[in-house]
């Protein structure tokens, strides 16, 4: 089975710190995306990969960026963290987009 | 451009009875459409998926959906629920790219 992880289940920042997501993936998937899930709202697509180095904007890019230096990683960073960041955050993985995705266990992101 | 909408923010059914999850989608191709299940505190867990051919899928642990056109909908179905089942549900429509829907919440009554 594909595995995805994400490497913290549990954040807590300070306001205005830089944060790191990282994300890996250990079936050779060429896509990787990044969302966030809130109440009520559902997951929104923050950032998207098709490849090294590549990165698509999803529907909520403000605040934040990507990095993906490696196939198997992809990381989410928030430049100066707000407290309206405070989420959940998926990452997910796909080999091609009729597969479907696989989902780490999300990351849950405090920012006070 | 894509969206999905999930009219029932929270369903209740009681242990046994069928249930009905309902999707409606806006995309301007033929869609991938999937749904999907997270338990609390867990990742997503694909349940089934709609590209092409028989409009009926079916999905694991013995969810089904139905894929109408005419409707832009694709309804989640399962005939006789169990208590594990409870949970939250997401629809989803996209290709390369995947958008969900808000998600309906999933309460069974023993």
């Amino acid at each position: 089975d594909v595995k995805v992880t994400q490497s913290s289940r549990y954040l807590v920042k300070r306001t205005g710190e830089k944060v790191f997501l990282e994300c890996v993936q250990d079936m050779d998937h060429e896509n990787m995306f990044w969302y966030r899930q809130d109440p009520g709202l559902g997951l929104r697509l923050i950032y998207f990969s098709y490849d090294v180095k590549m990165k698509e904007k999803g529907d909520i890019p403000e605040g934040y960026s990507v990095s993906r230096e490696k196939k198997e990683r992809f990381s989410l960073i928030l430049e100066s963290a707000s407290t309206n960041q405070t989420s959940m955050y998926l990452c997910a993985s796909s080999l091609r987009a009729s597969y479907g995705y696989t989902f780490g266990s999300g990351t849950r992101l405090t920012v006070v | 451009a894509q969206s999905v909408t999930q009219p029932d923010i929270h369903i209740t059914v009681s242990e046994g009875a069928s249930l009905e999850l309902r999707c409606n989608y806006s995309y301007g191709a033929t869609p991938y459409l999937f749904w999907y299940v997270q338990s609390p505190g867990q990742g997503l867990q694909l349940l089934l998926k709609y590209f092409s051919g028989d409009t009926l899928v079916q999905g694991i642990k013995g969810f089904e959906a139905e894929f109408k056109r005419s409707q832009s909908s694709f309804n989640l179905r399962k005939p006789s629920v169990h208590w594990s089942d409870a949970a939250e549900y997401f629809c989803a429509v996209g290709a390369d790219d995947m958008r969900f829907g808000a998600g309906t919440r999933l309460t069974v009554k023993p």
